[in-house]
């Protein structure tokens, strides 16, 4: 039973544009939401989060959307570089200290290929 | 460099041989975790210290697995009598406790039982 979902494993956009990325989660118990990018042969590196009081959290090029009605979240980029090709995992915890006493949930991460 | 450090980033053993990770999180922080990774999944959480104290561990973390951090500073993590399916990589997270923070990970360790 998947809690966090990354419905699309893979995602190619051209340079310049915007890419969305979307995730959705089952547990309304959910309230903290976070995006990391990972490079291969590395660890996660964290990106942006939102608290679930918020729908909408920007950091630069980067803006996380939150709809806890419909339990979804994306993740835009603005404009899309080269340099962020990467696997992007959405995760969720079920408090704000962002991996407490459960840690974080994951997903199973989206690839995103920025075409030159 | 005073990112989480994880040691070794490679391993490769033979099964039933028993392998242990080292751990060393940002110098301030208080909240240690462990995660697998294995491909196309994201990470999956393990076990969670607050200081030296082992606070939650996952159905995942068989009795094969012990974790440790005695003096809430690095941490260890062994597995005994490996098994081909421990085959994953082993990242660990820290964080600052209380209030809205975010998890940093290391590199991993990389563990291929043959």
């Amino acid at each position: 039973d998947q809690q966090v979902k990354q419905n699309s494993p893979s995602l190619s956009v051209q340079e310049g544009r915007i890419s969305i990325l979307n995730c959705d989660y089952t547990n309304s118990m959910f309230d903290y939401f976070l995006w990391y990018k990972k490079y291969p042969a590395e660890g996660p590196t964290f990106l942006i989060s939102i608290s679930s009081i918020k729908d909408k959290n920007e950091d630069g090029r980067f803006t996380v959307f939150l709809n806890k009605s419909a339990k979804h979240l994306s993740l835009h980029i603005v404009p899309s570089q080269p340099g962020d090709s990467a696997v992007y995992f959405c995760a969720a915890s079920e408090d704000d200290s962002g991996g407490g006493a459960d840690g974080l949930t994951f997903g199973k991460g989206t690839h995103l290929i920025i075409q030159p | 460099d005073t990112g989480v450090s994880q040691d070794p980033r490679h391993k490769i053993t033979k099964r039933g041989q028993n392998v242990t990770f080292r751990c060393d999180p940002i110098s301030e922080h208080n909240r240690l975790y462990w995660y697998r990774q294995t491909l196309g999944q994201g990470p999956e959480f393990l076990t969670y210290f607050q200081n030296e104290a082992q606070l939650e561990k996952s159905r995942l973390l068989s009795d094969r697995f012990s974790a440790e951090r005695p003096k809430g500073s690095f941490s260890t993590l062994e597995i005994q009598r490996t098994e081909q399916g421990d085959s994953a990589m082993y990242l660990c997270a820290s964080s600052l406790a209380g209030g809205a923070t975010e998890a940093f990970f290391g590199q991993g360790t990389r563990l291929t039982v043959v």
